[in-house]
């Protein structure tokens, strides 16, 4: 069966650290895959996108990488700071028309950033 | 520009009742879904529409359907409600990237507590 999984305990993180989230995936042939953020009681906003034939993504602090040999993306967040805190989550795409029949979501990582 | 909204915020319905969750967006995007989120369980898809006057079902589409009329709006009805469906429900909408890529823009949530 398909599976996301993402790392289900909380990660801590001093201030300043990089801060790296992982998404492994089996039995799936994702087109993309996408970051998403979660703050309690809110609904997750995109974050970053990453196709298939692309190595690495980067926006502003947050960096992606996706490895389809691996089955594996990594989240990084450089210069962590405590407004970092959130739920991150990864979703997959599959196929040629990119999700349009909706995602497929990991459970998500409480990433929590130590002052 | 509002995005999305969803209503009610909160809701606690008798087992048996009939309940509808608003969805609106302004954005004007072709695509909807509703997900329920639950502890430990992460995101799932229920139902989605690529377009107006079409519908699909998602992972957990049993209890709930939906309908859309129009570009804007797509309500989710749980005919009878069961405790099993006391989730965090939210509603959202894509907009497609260049090459073929879907990002969802997510709406606030509604809390649906059967009892």
């Amino acid at each position: 069966s398909q599976k996301i999984e993402q790392n289900s305990e909380a990660l801590n993180i001093q201030e300043g650290k990089t801060a790296t989230l992982t998404c492994n995936y089996t039995n799936y042939s994702p087109a993309y895959l996408q970051w998403y953020r979660q703050d309690p009681g809110r609904g997750p906003v995109f974050l970053l996108l990453i196709r298939e034939n692309e190595k690495e993504k980067r926006k502003e602090r947050l960096k992606v990488t996706f490895d389809t040999t691996l089955k594996q993306s990594l989240f990084h967040i450089t210069a962590s700071q405590p407004a970092d805190s959130a739920t991150y989550l990864c979703a997959l795409g599959e196929g040629s028309g990119g999700g349009a029949d909706g995602l497929t979501f990991g459970k998500g990582t409480h990433l929590i950033i130590q002052p | 520009i509002a995005g999305i909204t969803q209503a009610p915020t909160s809701q606690i319905l008798a087992a048996g009742r009939r309940m509808t969750l608003r969805c609106t967006q302004d954005m004007r995007h072709n695509a909807m879904y509703w997900y329920r989120q639950d502890l430990g369980l992460g995101l799932r898809l229920i139902h989605y529409s690529n377009t107006a006057g079409t519908t699909g079902k998602g992972e957990v589409p049993d209890g709930y359907s939906v309908s859309r009329a129009n570009t804007d709006d797509f309500p989710l009805t749980l005919a009878s409600a069961v405790p099993s469906q006391t989730s965090v429900y939210f509603c959202a909408s894509s907009s497609q990237t260049s090459g073929g890529a879907v990002t969802q823009y997510f709406g606030p949530g509604t809390r649906l507590t059967v009892l």
